[in-house]
C-alpha cells in the first residue's frame, strides 16, 4: 500500500459524458501528478500540482482539467469523453518535486489507478 | 524516437535465471526510476537513482550517466517476479522537474 488513494477504482460511462477522478496523496506529500496509461500510448504524464498550484503540463487534452485543493487532494476532470479516453488513470505523489532532499529527483508513490471505460 | 527506450519488450525466463532489463535515454535527467507494474495494474516504485548502483533484495539497478544507460538485474528469478518493468526518467527541463517520461516497459514472465 503506497498510501495514495484513488477513487473510483472503475468507471464506465458513455461518450460525451463528464467524469471526475479523485486522488488523495500520501500524508505530507505536497506534489500530485496525474498519468494516463493507454494500450497504444503507454504511460504519459498529464499534469502536476504542487501545494495547490499547477506546476507543469504534459500531454493533457483541453477537454481535461485538474485542480489541487487546500487539503492537497486532487481531482482530474474529463469532459466530452471519447472512446479513445478509455485508459488507466494514475495519480502519484511526492514530497517535493524540486529535489531539495539530498538525493536528486523524488520517488513518486503511485495510487492504484482508476480504470475508465468509455462506451 | 522515444526519449526512453527499453529492451527487451518481452522476456521469458525459467525460475532461478539471472535477468537483465536495459534502458537507454536521450534527454538530460535528474534521476532514473525503475517501476514494477503488477498484472492487476498497480505500480510500485522499485528504485530511484542518479548515479552508481542500488540493491534491494534480489534486485539490482545500475546507471551510467555518461552512456545514458541503466540496467535492472534480477537474481534467482521467481514466478512472483512476473510483471511489467518500466524505466522512467525525471526530465531536466524548466517547468518539468519531477515529471516522468516513461519507457514502454518490459513484460517479464518467469516460468516455474
Amino acid at each position: 500500500d503506497s498510501g495514495v488513494t484513488q477513487t473510483p477504482k472503475h468507471l464506465i460511462t458513455a461518450t460525451g459524458q463528464r467524469v471526475t477522478l479523485r486522488c488523495s496523496p500520501r500524508s505530507g506529500d505536497l506534489s500530485v501528478y496525474w498519468y494516463q496509461q493507454s494500450l497504444d500510448q503507454g504511460l504519459q504524464f498529464l499534469i502536476q500540482y504542487y501545494n495547490g498550484e499547477e506546476r507543469a503540463k504534459g500531454n493533457i487534452l483541453e477537454r481535461f482539467s485538474a485542480q489541487q485543493f487546500p487539503d492537497l487532494h486532487s481531482e482530474l476532470n474529463l469532459s466530452s469523453l471519447e472512446l479513445g479516453d478509455s485508459a488507466l488513470y494514475f495519480c502519484a505523489s511526492s514530497v517535493d518535486p524540486w529535489g531539495s532532499m539530498k538525493a536528486r529527483g523524488e520517488t513518486q508513490y503511485f495510487g492504484p489507478g482508476t480504470r475508465l471505460l468509455v462506451l | 524516437k522515444n526519449e526512453v527506450e527499453q529492451s527487451p519488450q518481452n522476456l521469458t525466463a525459467q525460475e532461478g535465471e539471472f535477468i537483465t532489463i536495459n534502458c537507454s535515454y536521450s534527454v538530460g535527467i535528474s534521476a532514473l526510476h525503475w517501476l514494477q507494474q503488477h498484472p492487476g495494474g498497480g505500480i510500485v516504485s522499485l528504485f530511484m537513482l542518479s548515479s552508481g548502483k542500488k540493491k534491494h533484495g534480489r534486485l539490482i539497478a545500475t546507471i551510467n550517466i555518461q552512456e545514458k544507460h541503466s540496467s535492472l538485474h534480477i537474481t534467482a528469478s521467481h514466478p512472483r517476479d512476473s510483471a511489467v518493468y518500466i524505466c522512467a526518467v525525471s526530465w531536466v527541463k524548466v517547468g518539468s522537474q519531477g515529471n516522468l517520461i516513461f519507457g514502454k516497459g518490459t513484460k517479464l514472465s518467469v516460468k516455474p
